[in-house]
């Protein structure tokens, strides 16, 4: 079964750099056939899609983001990060990571169980 | 960028009930429509793929069709497990990019 567990920070001050990782367990993130994935969710909102990595390192994001998130691959650790410069109130949210299945059906399979991140001075 | 429109915002209903949740696309999609159920404080679980495609052990009483710019979640007979938060998703495999709806609220009557 797999697994991802979100860690990182819960605060972050405005204008620094949020950095969470994702670390997976029971499958190797260099398997073929998958992406990872950052969603995230402000409070009472919906779900924001932010970008993923192939276990190559390719990556793709969000155009609202791109300027601002980076995503990259350790597959000696078998986890992925996130880094996120120059944050503001509004980047408040619940984070997930995900595994999306990209050989078959192209959804989130497995899921994070999500970690807030709060940006306040 | 595709755009995902969900309705409605809100569904109050009763357990029992049948309930459809409709998610349009802005423009025509491949068969790359998923749809999520959340509750509060965890995290999406994945319910049905490929538009109508059920997700390996989620009850048969969700379904999902539809093709082109429309496509239905439905819930035969609601249970109480089922009120929650639903999002439908859709993957451009063309520009790479992921898009959710903007999340349907089922709440008890």
């Amino acid at each position: 079964q797999v697994q991802l567990q979100e860690s990182g920070p819960g605060l972050v001050k405005p204008s620094q750099t949020l950095s969470l990782t994702c670390a997976v367990s029971g499958g190797s993130i260099s398997s073929g056939g998958y992406s990872w994935s950052w969603i995230r969710q402000p409070p009472g909102k919906g779900l924001e899609w932010i970008g993923f990595v192939y276990y190559s390192g390719s990556t793709y994001y969000s155009p609202s983001l791109k300027s601002r998130a980076t995503i990259s691959i350790d597959t000696s650790k078998n986890q992925f990060s996130l880094n996120l410069s120059s944050v503001t109130a509004a980047d408040t949210a619940v984070y997930y990571c995900a595994r999306m299945d990209t050989g078959y059906a192209n959804m989130f399979d497995y899921w994070g169980q999500g970690t807030l991140v709060t940006v306040s001075s | 960028d595709i755009q995902m429109t969900q309705s409605p915002s809100t569904l109050s209903a009763s357990v029992g009930d049948r309930v459809t949740i409709t998610c349009r696309a802005s423009q025509s999609l491949s068969n790359w429509l998923a749809w999520y159920q959340q509750k509060p404080g965890k995290a999406p679980k994945l319910l049905i793929y490929k538009a109508s495609s059920l997700q390996s052990g989620v009850p048969s009483r969700f379904s999902g069709r539809g093709s082109g710019t429309e496509f239905t979640l439905t819930i035969s007979s609601l249970q109480p497990d089922d009120f929650a938060a639903y999002y439908c998703q859709h993957y451009n495999s063309q520009s790479l990019m992921h898009a959710f709806g903007q999340g349907t609220k089922l709440e008890i009557k």
